[in-house]
C-alpha cells in the first residue's frame, strides 16, 4: 500500500529564505506526482505535476524534483514570501490508476 | 470561466438527518472525485466516477453515497450511517487521459451536531 509522507508537519522562516519541502513515498511504481497549495479554508490549488519520467518541472519561483528510485520529491521555493505562507501537499499517482494517495501536509508560514 | 463549484460553503445538521453535497464542473472532465479532510490528515478518497451512470467506492465510502446523472454534476450524500460527517468536503475533476491533472473545488464544512 502506497503511503505518502511530509516532513516536518510545520515549518516557520523569515521572509527571503530560499526552502525545501520534502515528500517521501513509498512505492517506486508512480506514474506521476502533483503539489498542491492549500489556504485556510479553501480547496486545493495544484502548483505542479511531474511525471515519473521527468526529474523536474519549474513554476516561476517553484521548482519540483523527483527522484523515483529513492521515493522522493522536493519542491524548492525560492525568496519566500509572506505571501506563500499555506499548507503544501503532495500527491502520487500509481501507473494505471486515476487515484491520488495524498500526504498530510506542511504548515508553511513566512513571517515579514 | 472554467471551474468547479461547490455548494453551499458551510452546512450544518443534526445528528441523524441526510444531507446532500453539492458539485458542478464546466470543465468539461470525465472523471469526478470525493475527497473527506480531517484536521492535520491528507485527504482520503470516497468515491470517484470516471463515466457519466458509474461510480467507484473510494477507501472510506461507508455511510456515503453518490450518483453521476450528468457529466457536470457529482453530488454526495452524506448519511445518517457516516459515524463521523463533521468534515470538510472537497470535489476534483480530471481528464481521463495523461497526466490525468486534478481540479479542485472550494469545498463544503459540513458540521453534524
Amino acid at each position: 500500500k502506497q503511503e505518502v509522507t511530509q516532513i516536518p508537519a510545520a515549518l516557520s522562516v523569515p521572509e527571503g529564505e530560499n526552502l525545501v519541502l520534502n515528500c517521501s513515498f513509498t512505492d517506486s511504481a508512480i506514474y506521476n506526482l502533483q503539489w498542491f497549495r492549500q489556504d485556510p479554508g479553501k480547496g486545493l490549488t495544484s502548483l505542479l505535476l511531474i511525471q515519473s519520467s521527468q526529474r523536474e518541472q519549474t513554476s516561476g519561483r517553484l521548482n519540483a524534483s523527483l527522484d523515483k528510485s529513492s521515493g522522493r520529491s522536493t519542491l524548492y521555493i525560492a525568496a519566500s514570501q509572506p505571501g506563500d505562507s499555506a499548507t503544501y501537499l503532495c500527491a502520487v499517482r500509481r501507473g494505471g490508476s486515476e487515484k491520488l494517495v495524498f500526504g498530510k501536509g506542511m504548515k508553511l508560514t513566512v513571517n515579514p | 470561466d472554467g471551474g468547479i463549484t461547490q455548494s453551499p460553503k458551510y452546512l450544518f445538521r443534526k445528528e441523524g438527518q441526510n444531507v446532500t453535497l453539492s458539485c458542478e464542473q464546466n470543465l468539461n472532465h470525465d472523471a469526478m472525485y470525493w475527497y473527506r479532510q480531517d484536521p492535520g490528515q491528507g485527504l482520503r478518497l470516497i468515491y470517484y466516477s470516471q463515466i457519466v451512470n458509474d461510480f467507484q467506492k473510494g477507501d472510506i465510502a461507508e455511510g456515503y453515497s453518490v450518483s453521476r446523472e450528468k457529466k457536470e454534476s457529482f453530488p454526495l450524500t452524506v448519511t445518517s450511517a457516516q459515524k463521523n460527517p463533521t468534515a470538510f468536503y472537497l470535489c476534483a475533476s480530471s481528464i481521463r487521459t495523461g497526466p490525468y491533472e486534478q481540479y479542485f473545488g472550494p469545498g463544503t464544512r459540513l458540521t453534524v451536531t
